[in-house]
């Protein structure tokens, strides 16, 4: 069955950098766009990044951009998110999510990652 | 801010059923029918139940339902139970490859 499984998450202080990864299994990751999305601790959820299905092609939130960069490596099935220059407000638990149809939708969730920002 | 309006709390008894609007912010919002709908319990992942306006996802229950109406999506959710208990998301696709969602909706069941 279709996993996603996240790792990398804690505690930095701002201005700070962390690298989350997700690991896929269960289906052709190759073949799907992958995003993160985050939920801050008692808030709502937030789409955060987009990576095209053929590594070609990434967007981003505009509170994110210029920050943060998403990349994938099809050959090893993985999503990685490269946080920098950390804010306050990006204390969230991040989500990787796979994204079925066209345009995408969010199918599939792995169980998420927190992290901290705090000095 | 979010871009899609939800309420902040619905309440149904077992049995009933119940509605929950979205509604965008801009006319073209949820006008691009792609609107999505998740539920998530206490501590766990957002799971997909409506896709594309009115779809469901292979096992999610007919009981769950899609619709809209002008600028206005809505998730019907027909003969409550104790388990529907949860928070509600609607989310758009806004298009140049973005996504906005609702605030979230706490149904809770009488």
């Amino acid at each position: 069955q279709v996993q996603l499984v996240e790792s990398g998450g804690g505690v930095v202080q701002p201005g700070g950098s962390l690298r989350l990864s997700c690991a896929a299994s269960g289906f052709s990751f190759r073949s799907h766009n992958m995003h993160w999305v985050r939920q801050a601790p008692g808030k709502g959820l937030q789409w955060v990044a987009l990576k095209s299905y053929d590594e070609s092609y990434e967007n981003y939130a505009e509170s994110v951009k210029g920050r943060f960069i998403v990349s994938r490596d099809n050959s090893k099935n993985t999503l990685s998110l490269q946080l920098n220059s950390l804010r306050l407000e990006d204390t969230a638990l991040y989500y990787c999510v796979r994204g079925d149809g066209s345009p995408t939708y969010f199918a599939f969730w792995g169980q998420g990652t927190l992290i901290t920002v705090s000095s | 801010q979010s871009a899609l309006t939800e309420p902040a709390s619905v309440s149904g008894s077992p049995g009933q059923s119940i509605t929950i609007s979205c509604s965008g912010a801009t006319t073209d919002v949820v006008s691009y029918n792609f609107v999505s709908w998740f539920q998530q319990h206490p501590g766990k992942a957002p799971k997909l139940i409506i896709y594309e306006g009115n779809k469901r996802p292979s096992g999610v229950s007919n009981r769950f339902s899609g619709s809209k109406s002008g600028n206005t999506a809505s998730l019907t959710i027909s003969g409550l139970q104790s388990e529907d208990e949860a928070d509600y998301y609607c989310c758009s696709y806004v298009g140049s490859d973005t996504w906005v969602f609702g605030g979230g909706t706490k149904l809770t069941v009488l």
